[in-house]
């Protein structure tokens, strides 16, 4: 069974700075991982979906990487904005079966 | 419609009555899934439909919830007799069938369904 973990449970940068969050999961048999954003009160945005054959996808400011064998994702933000901030949740699945989400990291980007 | 469409957006009930929350997937899109978000915890899967497979019930908690996908499109999930551990955000996704092994393609999520049981 797929567990995703996500460490910090949450993080405070200053305006401007690069930043790593990182996801690991159990079952190295990952077809898809999927990185969302949450705002407070709201529904969860897809950010970026890395499928199994690929390595890393890129979108703006965000880079996400797969490392299949090591059971790691990290989603990469450049030069961080107070906008920036949210919840930050990544998601993988494996076999036939639905999305498995880690609990989130929560991010603050202070200005 | 341009996206996920969930509702209500916000619903109190009191212990023991019925609530039915709505989900209008994104157009075209075969697969539609709800998960469950309780204050302080992550997403917690209940259900997942697939075009026209037998529905993925292996997440409902209790026989209290169940939930219905007509024609295709349209989903509504069902709590009876709400308890107040029931309160939390019910989300609803869906997404595109994905060919090959990944089996399902890109979620995208609705704003959710706010439920409190007083």
């Amino acid at each position: 069974k797929q567990e995703v973990t996500q460490i910090p449970a949450a993080l405070s940068v200053p305006e401007g700075e690069n930043l790593v969050l990182n996801c690991s999961f159990t079952d190295s048999a990952i077809y898809n991982l999927q990185w969302f954003r949450q705002d407070p009160g709201k529904g969860l945005t897809s950010l970026l979906l890395i499928q199994s054959s690929q390595r890393e996808q890129t979108s703006g400011r965000l880079n996400a990487s797969l490392d299949k064998s090591s059971g790691r994702s990290t989603l990469y933000i450049a030069a961080s904005q107070p906008g920036d901030s949210a919840t930050y949740l990544c998601a993988g699945n494996s076999g036939n079966t639905p999305l498995v989400f880690g609990k989130g990291t929560r991010l603050s980007v202070i200005a | 419609g341009a996206g996920v469409s969930q509702s209500p957006s916000n619903k109190v009930t009191e212990k023991g009555k019925d609530v039915e929350l709505r989900c209008d997937p994104i157009s075209g899109h075969t697969a539609l899934y709800w998960y469950r978000q309780s204050l302080g915890q992550g997403l917690e899967f209940l259900i997942y439909f697939q075009g026209n497979s037998a529905p993925d019930k292996s997440g409902l908690p209790s026989d209290r919830f169940s939930a219905e996908r007509t024609g295709g499109s349209v989903s509504t999930l069902t709590i009876q007799r709400t308890q107040q551990e029931d309160s939390a955000v019910y989300l609803c996704a869906s997404s595109l069938l994905a060919s090959g092994a990944a089996r399902t393609g890109e979620l995208f999520f609705g704003e959710g369904s706010r439920l409190t049981v007083l």
